[in-house]
């Protein structure tokens, strides 16, 4: 069964913002970290970031590319984790999946959501 | 940040044939690193975990070593479903990084 729902994905121009969501039904989600991965079209896998769990003072991590333009952020009440992505590159132009990391990355997998920055 | 390669980036095999394919890794990452399998428009599926353990439910075909910088995975009997994209991923420095992926098709 479907697990992970992202939403918000779609076209938005070079320069623009765009939140993406990403909704989980497990109910132990609070005590997950959660990540974000995406994959160009046609391209391979690229780690995004990672937002921790309470008990780790929901401490973020990113990967060099995206630091300073990705925030990812989570609310435990609605099960659900985001990514903002503000300043887009036509390079962003991805896939994007949320992963709830069970333990030493192995994820859930959501079924992705499209993001394309293009004029 | 850590770098991953791998090699070969594809390569055609038959039914029944055995594949390697290696990740290496810029630095130390002890045995962090799991395998990946990705089938187009899925997401992807570990096979294997801390590099040479076998996640449940994949077929035993399916094999990792190493430590350190240099890994390799290992399908000892290559079937119909395994042609896919593999990638490695290392998970022991902050960013993660994946591999850039080995294509298995079909010779």
């Amino acid at each position: 069964e479907v697990q992970l729902v992202e939403s918000g994905g779609g076209l938005v121009q070079p320069g623009g913002s765009l939140r993406l969501s990403c909704v989980d039904s497990e109910f132990t989600f609070s005590a997950h970290y959660m990540d974000w991965v995406r994959q160009a079209p046609g391209k391979g896998l690229e780690w995004v970031g990672r937002i921790r769990n309470k008990a780790n003072s929901y401490n973020t991590e990113y990967a060099a590319s995206v630091k300073g333009r990705f925030t990812i952020s989570r609310d435990d009440s609605k099960r659900s984790v985001y990514l903002q992505m503000n300043s887009l590159k036509t390079d962003d132009t991805a896939v994007y999946y949320c992963a709830r990391d069970i333990q030493e990355a192995d994820y859930v997998w959501g079924q992705g959501a499209l993001v394309t920055v293009s004029s | 940040d850590i770098q991953m390669t791998q090699s070969p980036s594809s390569l055609s095999a038959s039914v029944g044939d055995r594949v390697t394919i290696t990740c290496r890794a810029s630095q130390g990452i002890r045995n962090n690193l799991g395998w990946y399998q990705q089938k187009p428009g899925k997401a992807p599926k570990r096979l294997i975990y801390v590099a040479s353990s076998l996640q449940s439910g994949v077929p035993s075909r399916f094999s990792g070593s190493g430590s350190g910088t240099e890994f390799t995975l290992t399908i000892s009997s290559l079937q119909p479903e395994d042609f896919a994209t593999y990638y490695c991923l290392q998970h022991n420095n902050y960013p993660f990084t994946f591999g850039p992926g080995t294509k298995v098709d079909i010779k």
